[in-house]
């Protein structure tokens, strides 16, 4: 799995965009990027994954740069609720299940 | 519907006690997988299993051992329990199959101290 960097901590006020970067300039062709988050000690709640191309759902919207090389997710408007800590994954997608290797991740602090 | 189910949710043991954490997922997925984290730290994985019958070894296996009883449950068994296995333990679990392969599922946790 391609290892992927990513800031410590990052702040963002209440409203705004938070853009959240991670840089994977390993990744080889057949890996996703996924990201997850962790609120305070719960489960990592999955929020998103893509392969080349940007994608949106109803969290987040996730821009992956045309040599896949880095990515960026974002939440168009940041609420306190989205303070968690922010994980971006690489890895390979397998036919017959695979594992995901989490990293430290993006503590993101949403400020009112 | 209940998703993933882990118990206990708290243990205290006892070095050189054994336990086994239990897993049950609901969703009809094909791969389950066992996480700890330490605190402060991020997610290390003990053990998998891709589909039913198999489980593989992850980042952190040594002190573990698993049981993939059937396709809904994952057991996590610490066989001698030490200190440094104090952490919060995540059961998860996924379809498994094609781009959802990374579209986990996670239980509430069981936080184990070994005191």
């Amino acid at each position: 799995d391609a290892k992927t960097t990513q800031p410590p901590s990052m702040d963002c006020a209440e409203g705004r965009a938070a853009n959240l970067p991670c840089n994977h300039s390993t990744i080889s062709g057949n890996e996703y990027v996924y990201w997850y988050r962790q609120i305070h000690s719960q489960g990592p709640q999955y929020i998103i994954h893509g392969l080349k191309n940007n994608e949106t759902n109803e969290m987040a919207s996730l821009i992956i740069t045309e040599d896949r090389k880095s990515s960026t997710l974002i939440l168009p408007h940041a609420t306190l609720r989205d303070t968690a800590v922010y994980y971006c994954i690489a890895s390979p997608f397998y036919n017959q299940g695979g594992k995901l290797i989490f990293g430290q991740g993006t503590e993101l602090s949403v400020k009112p | 519907n209940a998703g993933v189910t882990q118990t206990p949710k708290f243990q205290v043991l006892k070095t050189g006690q054994s336990m086994t954490l239990q897993c049950a997922q609901d969703m009809n997925h094909n791969s389950m997988y066992w996480y700890r984290q330490d605190p402060g730290m991020g997610l290390r994985l003990i053990y998998y299993s891709a589909s039913e019958g198999t489980t593989d070894k992850g980042e952190v296996p040594n002190g573990y051992n698993v049981s993939r009883l059937n396709k809904r449950e994952f057991s996590l068994r610490l066989e001698s329990a030490a200190p440094s296995q104090t952490s919060v333990y995540f059961c998860a679990s996924s379809d498994g199959q094609g781009a959802n392969t990374g579209e986990l599922f996670f239980g509430e946790g069981s936080r184990l101290t070994v005191l």
